[in-house]
């Protein structure tokens, strides 16, 4: 089963909205990485966090990592069509050794 | 474009075959990553290989084996094919052997099991 769960599993924003993504570890996270996949591709690096607390921006998206880092958020302002498709957590839980989950995405249609 | 190839595009193959995937990584990267992409099951790591060597176990099955070469190139068997292996099975590269770097995935190869 997954071990990395994210909500919502599908957001549907209208064009200039803001987007929120959770991702939750029952466990600690040695780090988090966020990556985007377009419908029809593959996924895309976009980011990798790693100390507790962590926040970094790129343009419209703000990517935080909990204080516990066990769990991690997405933040995207004024949603553009360009941001359509789903967005994954992927981690490393400190328990697991070398197991990397991806978590179970949040699909995102923005309506123009 | 990801600098990650992988062959062939699509496959549709029967139950109880054999197939090969295979991933060429970004020039310089040494670690080979495959995952299997179905609806139900999200995106699952299967393994990892760094530098000819398996590095890291997902959830792969017992009828699914993989191995890197020494040009780096990977390949994934998968055997005794089964309707509920039909998914997206992508590979990715990194430079290094943790799972700290950046993976750069490829397009990924289809696979249809009737």
């Amino acid at each position: 089963g997954q071990q990395v769960m994210q909500i919502p599993q599908y957001q549907h924003v209208q064009e200039g909205e803001d987007f929120t993504t959770y991702c939750n570890s029952s466990t600690t996270l040695s780090n988090i990485q966020w990556y985007k996949q377009r419908p029809g591709g593959h996924p895309v690096f976009l980011i990798q966090l790693v100390k507790s607390g962590e926040v970094k921006k790129q343009k419209r998206l703000t990517f935080q990592f909990g204080e516990a880092k066990k769990n991690s958020s997405l933040h995207i302002t004024a949603t553009q069509t360009t941001d359509v498709g789903t967005y994954f957590c992927a981690a490393v839980q400190l328990n697991t050794g070398n197991q990397f989950y991806f978590g179970t995405g949040t699909s995102l249609t923005v309506i123009p | 474009d990801s600098g990650v190839t992988q062959t062939p595009k699509h496959l549709i193959t029967a139950t109880g075959q054999r197939v090969t995937l295979r991933c060429s990584p970004r020039s310089g990267d040494l670690s080979v990553y495959w995952y299997q992409q179905s609806l139900d099951q999200g995106l699952q790591f299967l393994i990892q290989y760094y530098n000819g060597e398996e590095r890291a176990k997902g959830n792969i099955l017992e009828r699914f084996s993989a191995q890197q070469f020494p040009d780096l190139h990977s390949e994934l068997n998968l055997s005794s094919l089964e309707l509920g292996d039909s998914a997206l099975y992508f590979c990715a590269s990194s430079p290094s052997a943790g799972f700290t770097d950046t993976q750069y995935f490829g397009p990924g190869t289809r696979l249809t099991v009737l």
